[in-house]
C-alpha cells in the first residue's frame, strides 16, 4: 500500500495566518492527490484535485502543489470557516489511502 | 444538485452483516464510479471500495474477501455489505461519488454518513 504521510499533524494559527500541510507519499503518485477538509460531524469537502487544481467554488486563498511523493496545500490567509482536519489522499494505486489528517485550530 | 444518502441499521451484532445502501438523487447513476469510505470515531479515513455503474468492483484487501459492493440503476442506488463484522468495524460509513466519471478521480459529492455500531 501507498502510504501517505502528513506533516503536522496539528497546527495552532489565528485569522489572516499562512498556513502550509504537506503530504508524503512513500512511493511515486505522479499528481493523483486530492485535499479534502472536514469539520466535525460533517463529511469532508473536495478542495483540490490532480494536486493542483482548485475545485470549483473553493477560494483562491488554497493552493496546492507537487507532484511525485511531496506536495504540499497553503492557505494563503487563513478564515474563521477555515478551522477544520485536512487530509490528503492518493489514488494512484490500489488501495487509495488517505493521510492522517491535519487538524487546523485556533490560536 | 446530486444528494447522496446513506441508510441502514446503526446497531450491527458481531460475527453478522453490516448492510448499507446508498441513494442518489438529484442526478444518475450511471456513467459515474462510487464509493464507501468509513471513519472509526475519532480517526481517519479508510477506503472501502467502489463499484462503477455498470457493476465493475473494486474493494480494499485490508477488508480481504468480507465486501460485498452492488448496484441497483433503476433505483438509483448502490450498496454495501461487509460479513463478519467486530468491534473494529464500528465507523462512520460515508457513500461518495467519484467526479469526472474516472475511477482515479476523487469524491466530489458525499452522503452525511452514518455511524454504525457493531455490538452484542
Amino acid at each position: 500500500d501507498t502510504q501517505m504521510t502528513q506533516s503536522p499533524s496539528s497546527v495552532s494559527a489565528s485569522v489572516g495566518d499562512r498556513v502550509t500541510i504537506t503530504c508524503r507519499a512513500s512511493q511515486g503518485i505522479d499528481n493523483w492527490l486530492a485535499w479534502y477538509h472536514q469539520k466535525p460531524g460533517k463529511a469532508p469537502k473536495l478542495l483540490i484535485s490532480s494536486a493542483s487544481t482548485l475545485q470549483s467554488g473553493v477560494p483562491s486563498r488554497f493552493s496546492g502543489s507537487g507532484s511525485g511523493t511531496f506536495f504540499t496545500l497553503t492557505i494563503s490567509s487563513l478564515q474563521p470557516e477555515d478551522f477544520a482536519t485536512y487530509y490528503c489522499q492518493q489514488t494512484n494505486s490500489f488501495p487509495w489511502t488517505f493521510g492522517q489528517g491535519t487538524k487546523v485550530e485556533i490560536k | 444538485q446530486v444528494q447522496l444518502q446513506e441508510s441502514g441499521p446503526g446497531l450491527v451484532k458481531p460475527s453478522e452483516t453490516l448492510s448499507l445502501t446508498c441513494t442518489v438523487s438529484g442526478g444518475s447513476i450511471s456513467g459515474y464510479y462510487w464509493s464507501w469510505i468509513r471513519q472509526p470515531p475519532g480517526k481517519g479515513l479508510e477506503w472501502i471500495g467502489y463499484i462503477y455503474y455498470s457493476g465493475t468492483t473494486k474493494h480494499n484487501p485490508s477488508l480481504e474477501s468480507r465486501v460485498t459492493i452492488s448496484v441497483d440503476t433503476s433505483k438509483n442506488q448502490f450498496s454495501l455489505k461487509l460479513s463478519s463484522v467486530t468491534a473494529a468495524d464500528t465507523a462512520v460509513y460515508y457513500c461518495a461519488r467519484h467526479g469526472s466519471r474516472a475511477s482515479s478521480s476523487p469524491y466530489d459529492y458525499w452522503g452525511q454518513g452514518t455511524l454504525i455500531t457493531v455490538s452484542s
